[in-house]
Parts: structure tokens; C-alpha cells; sequence
């Protein structure tokens, strides 16, 4: 089925770094949105994006909404251990609701 | 507790077995969707309800899937002669609106499906 692509794949790094991942298609999106998933659970979203070019913050997450509308990034910056887990990302058309989600980036935090 | 639920949350399944998985929305929400996670990659969506009504179910993989909200709540999806390439987390998700832009979807926990 169709993904989009995210990278990096997987990301070991020390408590109080920050972050960054990206995500990136080959089709427009209306919306894109940022989901974290712990083992065993189910995706959580974290942050929304809905108009080209916007960029928005929730605590030490960041995230912006590509021009193009073909990409998103995410940013987390001072990372705690609590931050380990899967991170997609996730585009929706205007018309639907289905989501289209990436790969994943797997986060370690090292304390 | 006011999230989705689902049921069974473990699944272990002969090939060639029927099985049914459930999905508790959150009360009083208007659209339910079902994805399949297969081991290391995200979701993909399977099908979406508006109430009772499947409006998208282009995402089944085969006629094997087959899934129903007939009192527009619970929702159940089936999948007959289960094959091995069916094992998978499938995750149920419930938006409160029928107008699903700009919604969130608040996931359940999943049902993990292993096909023997």
C-alpha cells in the first residue's frame, strides 16, 4: 500500500538532545499529522498541521507543514527518557478521512 | 475508561480459521476506521464508517475482510480463512464527526492476530 517515507529510520541519542525527523511524499496532502505509539498501545496524536507553510508547537515538539505540502518535520528538542517510542508521520486528502502514515522513526534515549 | 476499546487483545489462529476482532468506539462518535500494522511498519487503513454506513472499504485486501457497524457503535471485523500473511496489529480508531477533516482519531490499544 501506498506509505509515505520517513527518515531517519531509527534514532539513538542521549537525554537532552534534540531531535529532528522528516517525512516526505510524492502526493499533496491537506492535513498532516504526527502520531507517537508506545509498545503495545495504539498511535497518540501529538500535533496537527492544516495550512501549507504552518509551523506549530506543543511543548518541546515542534512540527511544520511543508510549502509543497509533499513534507513535514518534527522536532523535539531537550529529550528525556520518556520520549522513547515510534514516531509516524501521517498525511489526509480533503475528502477523506483515511490517514496515509510513514514507516516510523523508533527513538531511543539514552540517560 | 472513555477510549476505544478492543477485543480480543491477543489472537492466536490457525490457517484456514475464521476470526472476528472488536471495536468499542468512544461513545457518541460518528466515524470509525480500521487499520492493519503489520511488524515494523505503520498502519494502513483497511475501512471507514460513517454511522452504520461503510463509505470506504478500499483498503481490504482481499474478500477475505469483511467488516460491519450495523447499530453504528461496536464494530467487528471478520477475516475468513485467515492466511499467515494476516498476522498483524489491527488498530480501530473513532473520530467524534461524520465530517472527518481536521478530526482526530483516537486509536484503540489494537488486537495483535497471529496466524499459525
Amino acid at each position: 500500500g501506498q506509505q509515505l517515507n520517513q527518515s531517519p529510520q531509527s534514532m539513538f541519542i542521549q537525554e537532552g538532545e534534540d531531535v529532528s525527523m522528516n517525512c516526505t511524499s510524492s502526493s499533496i496532502f491537506n492535513t498532516w499529522l504526527w502520531y507517537k505509539q508506545d509498545p503495545g498501545e495504539g498511535p497518540v496524536l501529538l500535533i496537527a498541521l492544516y495550512k501549507a507553510g504552518e509551523l506549530t508547537s506543543n511543548g518541546r515538539l515542534t512540527a511544520q507543514f511543508g510549502i509543497t505540502r509533499k513534507d513535514s518535520f518534527l522536532n523535539i528538542s531537550a529529550s528525556i527518557p520518556s520520549d522513547v517510542g515510534i514516531y509516524f508521520c501521517a498525511g489526509q486528502w480533503s475528502n477523506t478521512g483515511k490517514l496515509i502514515f510513514g514507516q516510523g522513526t523508533t527513538l531511543q534515549v539514552k540517560p | 475508561g472513555a477510549g476505544v476499546s478492543q477485543s480480543p487483545r491477543y489472537k492466536v489462529a490457525k490457517r484456514g480459521q475464521d476470526v472476528a476482532l472488536r471495536c468499542d468506539p468512544i461513545s457518541g462518535h460518528v466515524s470509525l476506521f480500521w487499520y492493519q500494522q503489520a511488524l515494523g511498519q505503520g498502519p494502513e487503513f483497511l475501512t471507514y464508517f460513517q454511522n452504520e454506513a461503510q463509505l470506504d472499504k478500499s483498503g481490504l485486501p482481499s474478500d477475505r475482510f469483511f467488516a460491519e457497524r450495523p447499530e453504528g457503535s461496536v464494530s467487528t471485523l471478520k477475516i475468513q480463512r485467515t492466511q499467515q500473511e494476516d498476522s498483524a496489529v489491527y488498530l480501530c480508531a473513532s473520530s467524534p464527526q461524520g465530517s472527518t477533516i481536521q478530526e482526530t482519531q483516537y486509536f484503540g490499544p489494537g488486537t495483535r492476530l497471529l496466524v499459525l
